[in-house]
């Protein structure tokens, strides 16, 4: 069984800083996806960032970025020059690879990211 | 394109009860998931359909139960409620392959009384 571990239950950062979430995870797999999920007041969860375990090359997606360490299963999201609007609860998601469409994404317990004016 | 609608979003039950909650999937994806959040257990996985059959299922009693339309729309029923079901369940409809990320509709939020 995989498991996702989120440390930081709450962060605040001043707005146009840079903040960097942690998320650590265990499994056996070796072909796998990890993401990175945002969920603000609104509750709908939003695809921030995704990374195919098989590429050695980080993700991403204008200010927002990972630093994938594979040998220490570990899945950072950096977000650049935050603004008002990332305010929401992070979550970090591990799927393993199928030949037979979607598993189930194991969730971490989330990250509350507060940005301040 | 249309996300993917759940109703109602908001319901109330009381223990003893059933309900059926709906999921339509963004037009073209065939797969949709359920997942359940609570404070205290956090995201935790349903079950997902494809083709109207159940490919996966996660470690919740048979109270819990789904089915898939040919239209790929979904329904989820939990049977005799208990005050622990009180939670926001989410859909997330997808393409086919694994390649294709999850989208996820708002949710509805149940509770139990």
């Amino acid at each position: 069984a995989q498991t996702v571990t989120q440390s930081q239950p709450e962060m605040s950062v001043q707005e146009a800083e840079t903040v960097t979430l942690s998320c650590t995870y265990d499994t056996s797999e070796s072909n796998y996806y990890l993401f990175w999920y945002k969920q603000p007041p609104s509750r709908q969860m939003i695809l921030v960032i995704r990374q195919e375990a098989y590429k050695q090359q980080n993700a991403t997606e204008n200010r927002f970025s990972v630093n994938f360490q594979k040998a220490a299963k570990s899945f950072s999201l950096k977000i650049s020059d935050s603004q008002l609007g990332d305010t929401a609860m992070y979550f970090c998601a591990f799927m393993k690879h199928t030949n037979f469409g979607n598993e189930k994404l194991t969730f971490g317990t989330g990250t509350r990211l507060t940005i301040i004016p | 394109k249309a996300g993917v609608t759940q109703t109602p979003r908001y319901l109330i039950k009381t223990r003893g009860q059933q309900v059926t909650l709906s999921c339509s999937p963004i037009s073209g994806h065939r797969s949709v998931s359920w997942y359940q959040q609570t404070p205290g257990q956090g995201l935790q996985f349903l079950f997902e359909y494809f083709s109207e059959t159940q490919r996966n299922k996660g470690n919740f009693p048979g109270r819990f139960s789904g089915r898939q339309f040919s239209n790929s729309r979904s329904e989820m029923n939990v049977s005799t409620l208990e005050l622990g079901d009180s939670a926001l369940y989410l859909c997330a409809s997808s393409l086919v392959d694994s390649l294709s990320p999850l989208h996820f509709g708002n949710g509805t939020r149940l509770t139990v009384t």
